[in-house]
C-alpha cells in the first residue's frame, strides 16, 4: 500500500541536540510539507518542497532544517536553535502542488520531547 | 490573505443525534475547502473537500458539509452521531494558484457521548 512513513513515532531530545525526523513516502508525490502541531494552536508549517532540490520555509521555520534530495525522502532536523522543540510533527504530501486530489495525505506523526 | 476560523474548541453531542462542526472561511477569490480528521497520536485523515459544483458534499464515514459562499462558511455535519466519531477535526481552506498551501483552522474536538 502506498502512504508516508514517519520515524520514530517517539522521539526524546535532550537539550542542545540536533535529532532528524524522518519522512518517507511512496505514492510518487512531488510536493512534501512538514508541520508542527501544538494543542490549541492547530497546524503551523514548518518548510515545504514542490520539488527534489528545492524547499521553501514555512510561517515558523526557525530552528529547523530540511533537505530533498531524493523525491521519496524530505527529513526535518530540529536544531538546538529551536528553543521549544517538543510538540507533535507532522509530514504530508500532495501529488502536485495543485494537485489533482487538491488535498494532503499525512503521515502518522512523531512525537517529540525535550527531556 | 487566507485564514479559516473554527469558533469551538469542543462540541458535545449524544450518540444518534445529529452533529455540527462550524468553519468559516476568509479568501481572495474562490475558495478550496477540506475537512480532515484527527484520531489520537495520529495523522490527519481526509474527510471531504469542496472545489466547484453542488454545494452539499459529501464525504467519509457519512460526513457531509455545505459551502454557503454567503455566509463563508462549510461546516461540517452527520445525521447520526456515533461514539466511534469523537476526534479532531481540522477545517481548511486554500485559494487556486499561488503556493497552493492551505491554511487550516485550531480544530474542534467532537466528543459524542452514549
Amino acid at each position: 500500500d502506498g502512504g508516508i512513513t514517519q520515524s520514530p513515532k517517539y522521539l526524546f531530545r535532550k537539550e542542545g541536540q540536533n535529532v532528524t525526523l524522518s519522512c518517507e513516502q511512496n505514492l510518487n508525490h512531488d510536493a512534501m510539507y512538514w508541520y508542527r502541531q501544538d494543542p490549541g494552536q492547530g497546524l503551523r508549517l514548518i518548510y515545504y518542497s514542490q520539488i527534489v532540490n528545492d524547499f521553501q520555509k514555512g510561517d515558523i521555520a526557525e530552528g529547523y532544517s530540511v533537505s530533498r534530495e531524493k523525491k521519496e525522502s524530505f527529513p526535518l532536523t530540529v536544531t538546538s536553535a529551536q528553543k521549544n522543540p517538543t510538540a507533535f510533527y507532522l509530514c504530508a504530501s500532495r501529488d502536485r502542488p495543485d494537485g489533482i486530489n487538491y488535498g494532503y495525505t499525512f503521515g502518522s506523526g512523531t512525537r517529540l520531547t525535550v527531556v | 490573505a487566507q485564514s479559516v476560523a473554527q469558533p469551538e474548541d469542543q462540541v458535545n453531542v449524544a450518540e444518534g443525534n445529529p452533529l455540527t462542526v462550524k468553519c468559516t472561511y476568509s479568501v481572495s477569490g474562490n475558495p478550496y475547502l477540506f475537512w480532515y480528521v484527527q484520531y489520537p497520536n495520529r495523522g490527519l485523515q481526509f474527510l471531504l473537500k469542496y472545489i466547484t459544483g453542488d454545494n452539499l458534499v459529501k464525504g467519509s464515514y457519512g460526513f457531509e458539509a455545505e459551502f454557503n459562499k454567503s455566509q463563508t462558511s462549510f461546516h461540517l455535519k452527520k445525521p447520526s452521531a456515533l461514539v466511534s466519531d469523537s476526534a479532531l477535526y481540522f477545517c481548511a481552506v486554500r485559494t487556486p494558484g499561488g503556493s497552493y498551501i492551505p491554511t487550516f483552522g485550531r480544530g474542534t474536538s467532537l466528543i459524542v457521548h452514549p
